[in-house]
């Protein structure tokens, strides 16, 4: 079955850099995107873009362009979601979901990885 | 502030039917067929329900359906289950600058 399984729980000092990773699994890895989506505590959720697994082509959500770096790596099927310049309101759960395209639905998702920024 | 506009909470009791409002603008909901529903329980991951406004993925209850109409889509359950209590989150295309917007999450209550 098609399966997205995150890296696990970080703690970082603001103004750090935290990368998570997201490894794909029963399905043809570069036949589809990946997109990423945050969600704060208790908050709703958040679009942060989208990378082809494909070619490596991108689009970054506009509020995190120069911030977020979405890489992956095809001889391993594992997308990766580098963000940096870390902030308190960058706290949240990470999430990775297959996407075909950046318009596309996301299905499945990962289970989320939780990133706390906090000095 | 979300993009798209959703009640913040609706119920209904079991067996009953309700409805999600998902309002955007001619911008995202208005112009593009791309708006789908992703249903999340308490500590999990979202789960899409329904696609390109109204078509359901393999595995989800026909009792789930969607529809649109100008910049406001909808999602309607019917013959509410318990298990159905959950958080419902709209999504909308919204062009090549944009990209995706997310309304701000609808919590529903089975009574």
């Amino acid at each position: 079955q098609v399966q997205l399984v995150q890296s696990g729980a970080e703690v970082k000092k603001p103004g750090a850099s935290v990368k998570v990773s997201c490894k794909a699994s029963g399905y043809t890895f570069t036949s589809y995107g990946i997109s990423w989506v945050r969600q704060a505590p208790g908050q709703g959720l958040e679009w942060m873009g989208w990378i082809s697994a494909y070619n490596g082509n991108t689009n970054y959500a506009q509020k995190l362009q120069g911030r977020v770096t979405m890489t992956t790596d095809t001889s391993t099927s594992t997308a990766y979601m580098e963000l940096r310049s870390l902030r308190s309101d960058d706290t949240a759960v990470y999430y990775c979901a297959r996407a075909p395209r950046a318009a596309s639905p996301f299905d499945p998702w990962g289970q989320g990885t939780l990133v706390t920024v906090s000095s | 502030q979300s993009a798209l506009t959703q009640p913040a909470s609706v119920s209904g009791s079991p067996g009953q039917s309700i409805t999600i409002s998902c309002t955007g603008t001619s911008s995202d909901v208005g112009s593009y067929n791309l708006v789908s529903w992703y249903q999340q329980h308490p500590g999990k991951a979202p789960k899409l329900m329904i696609y390109e406004v109204s078509k359901r993925p393999s595995g989800v209850s026909n009792r789930f359906s969607g529809s649109k109409s100008g910049n406001t889509a909808s999602l309607t359950i019917s013959g509410l289950q318990a298990e159905d209590e959950a958080d419902y989150y709209c999504c909308s295309y919204a062009g090549s600058s944009t990209y995706v917007v997310f309304g701000g999450g609808t919590k529903l209550t089975v009574l």
